[in-house]
């Protein structure tokens, strides 16, 4: 099992623009959410997904769109970058049946906005 | 809303001291509880976790925690920390009828000096 997948790893990005971060997971879980960690605020919840065709909000979502047609794959979408969004990013997966509800998370995205 | 207080931003051990981490949160219902660490340059790996059952908690790593439900806290304890120890640690919770939210704390850096 690979786990959780993110990409791109590393992304600068200029104010306005729009981009993807891409989440894949492949244990099949039923949850998955987006995290942005920034020093001294610990991570805040961005997005998340019960299962697929269901997303919600978090703490922080302005800015930031999802979506889940597939139980693997969770993509974040920025849709006109503002600094105050260079952050590190986590996709996060969990089930919970086998695992226990544990959270996985993937390796983070690092974005900066120029 | 649930929500998760750390009360130690920063803390600074020697080795061979023993190590606890103060977590307190705030939700009505039935939760679960979770310790994670983020060791430099790496993402979140889980050190222990609560759903039910035994308060005290063993996790990897020599680490436990205890979980007191009247004073709604969940607190980290390590008899004697390494140099290796070193990391960001953030306390979780997630409410059982919504599992797929999850909660952090703002983190807690321990230093261990050797």
């Amino acid at each position: 099992n690979a786990g959780v997948t993110q990409t791109p790893k590393f992304q600068v990005l200029k104010t306005g623009q729009s981009m993807t971060l891409q989440c894949a997971q492949d244990m099949n879980h039923e949850y998955m959410s987006w995290y942005r960690q920034d020093p001294g605020m610990g991570l805040r919840l961005i997005h998340y997904s019960v299962g697929a065709g269901i997303t919600d909000q978090g703490e922080v979502p302005n800015g930031y769109n999802v979506s889940r047609s597939t139980t693997e794959d969770f993509p974040l979408r920025l849709l006109s970058a503002a600094p105050s969004q260079t952050s590190v990013y986590f996709c996060a997966s969990s089930s919970p049946t086998g695992s226990g509800n544990t959270i996985y998370f993937g390796e983070g995205s690092w974005l900066t906005v120029v | 809303a649930q929500s998760v207080s750390q009360h130690n931003h920063h803390v600074i051990l020697s080795e061979a001291a023993s190590l606890e981490l103060g977590c307190n949160y705030s939700y009505g219902g039935t939760v679960n509880l979770f310790w994670y660490v983020q060791y430099p340059g790496q993402h979140l790996q889980l050190l222990l976790k609560y759903f039910s059952g035994d308060p005290l908690v063993k996790g990897i790593k020599g680490f436990e925690a205890e979980f007191i439900k009247s004073k709604f806290s969940f607190n980290l304890r390590k008899p004697s920390v390494q140099w290796s120890d070193t990391a960001e640690y953030f306390c979780a919770v997630n409410a059982r009828t919504n599992a797929g939210k999850s909660t952090f704390g703002d983190g807690t850096t321990l230093t261990v000096k050797p």
